[in-house]
């Protein structure tokens, strides 16, 4: 089964700063997913990859295949980003149900 | 913009009686459904998964009778909770999985909080 692992548990960062939310897998996979999800528990999808960079506006995912480790930027950040991101990768290989890493509380203050 | 729905986005209801959440994929056929429940502060936990046309396949612990899974067409799928009780307050989420612009991918929908008194 795979194992995922996010990195910080918590961040806080001041308005404008540059962020990065970090995930690792151990299991190879198919495509990793970034989720957001807002105090309210509304969640949105960021991102589905499975290689190389996917950039929607000021955020940006990248996937290391090789590494199994997919890192989300965040750059001119602001109080309105200030929710959970979740990083979901398969259980298995070839799988379609997901494993949920732990998520990333992240705060950013004006 | 969104490509999966939920319906409605947070339901009050009382104590014994059942809530339907209806789950729609936009602009793609889903062939694969999944439920999600949350409680406050923990990860997502897969309720069940269903497929198309088939009878839903549920996670150990999880009352196939309670939580009445339809996928009755390729782009709706419902989660009935019967005789709610206050413990089944959570939000729920649901997933679609399907192909969408070439690829065949995992898409959430924005969740569904439930709160039973």
């Amino acid at each position: 089964k795979n194992e995922v692992e996010q990195s910080p548990q918590n961040l806080t960062a001041q308005e404008g700063e540059f962020i990065t939310i970090n995930c690792s897998y151990s299991v190879g996979i198919s495509a990793l997913h970034w989720l957001q999800q807002h105090p309210g528990g509304g969640i949105v999808s960021l991102f589905m990859l499975s290689s190389g960079k996917k950039k929607h506006g000021r955020l940006i995912a990248t996937i290391n295949i090789q590494e199994k480790h997919s890192s989300l930027h965040i750059t001119a950040s602001h109080p309105r980003d200030s929710a959970v991101y979740i990083c979901a990768v398969p259980e298995e290989t070839s799988g379609s149900r997901l494993t949920f890493g732990e998520g990333t509380q992240l705060t950013v203050n004006p | 913009g969104a490509v999966v729905s939920q319906h409605p986005s947070w339901v009050i209801c009382k104590s014994g009686t059942s809530v339907k959440i209806e789950c729609r994929s936009l602009d793609f056929q889903a062939t694969t459904m999944f439920w999600y429940r949350q409680f406050p502060k923990q990860s997502l936990m897969l309720m069940a998964t269903s497929n198309e046309g088939s009878k839903a396949t549920y996670e150990q612990g999880v009352e196939k009778d309670k939580f009445l899974i339809n996928h009755a067409s390729l782009t709706l799928s419902t989660l009935t909770v019967t005789s709610a009780h206050p413990e089944d307050s959570s939000f729920y989420i649901c997933s679609a999985r399907g192909r969408r612009e070439g690829s065949y991918e995992q898409y959430f929908g924005p969740g569904t909080r439930l709160t039973v008194t």
